[in-house]
């Protein structure tokens, strides 16, 4: 089975810029949750998608936003880009809730 | 929020030790993992581990839930176990979300 996927690998965007991040998850595996990691913050979730719909959200501005396709697929959008927003920024797959999660190998943001 | 605490924060052995790395959480969890980071920042399932005990070759992990508590011993420690080691957790009302600890630094030495 193929892992999860995460396009683009790296990126280099400069402040004000809008930027979209996508994830493909592990075939079967329907729900998706993203994760951005930085050297100040460590690793802090982002939201989670189940069939297309967020089901849990963590404590970041509104220019992060996301969605899920009806194929699982995700994507996350960061919008009025700032330079705290250079990070890795990693998504996982997993079954449906409380499970194992598949981590994707991530991408780099950095933001001029 | 729960908090989770990860000891020791750096770690730097001889290739050959054994080492233990803890992971203590504040609150009852559903979900346990441990996961290794290597230097690309990739972040490897070890362990899904929400109670119990279970190995894998060199590594294996114990969590006592009563406790709140997680261990992860690394046995036999080879240069390629160096990266961060994160315990992550997820309670009953987090749907998808995981909450990290602050990671372990490991360093082996040959």
């Amino acid at each position: 089975k193929a892992g999860v996927t995460q396009t683009p690998r790296y990126l280099i965007k400069t402040r004000g810029q809008q930027v979209t991040l996508s994830c493909s998850p592990i075939s079967g595996h329907r729900s998706v949750s993203w994760y951005q990691q930085t050297p100040g913050q460590g690793l802090q979730f982002l939201f989670e998608y189940f069939s297309e719909t967020q089901r849990n959200k963590g404590n970041f501005p509104g220019r992060f936003s996301g969605r899920q396709f009806s194929n699982s697929r995700s994507e996350m959008n960061v919008s009025t880009l700032e330079l705290g927003d250079s990070a890795l920024y990693l998504c996982a797959s997993h079954l449906m809730g409380t499970d194992t999660q598949y981590f994707g190998p991530g991408t780099r943001l950095t933001v001029l | 929020g729960i908090q989770v605490e990860q000891s020791p924060p750096d770690l730097i052995l001889q290739e050959g030790a054994n080492s233990t790395l803890r992971c203590n959480f504040s609150d009852s969890v559903n979900n346990l993992q441990w996961f290794h980071q290597n230097p690309w920042g990739q972040l490897i399932n070890l362990f899904y581990i929400p109670s119990g005990t279970k190995q894998n070759g060199r590594l294996s992990a114990t969590t006592v839930a009563t406790e709140r508590y997680s261990l992860l011993y690394i046995s036999s420690s080879q240069t390629t176990d160096s990266g961060v080691y994160f315990c992550a957790v997820e309670t009953t009302d987090s749907w998808g979300k995981l909450q990290f600890g602050a990671g372990t630094q490991v360093v082996v030495t040959p």
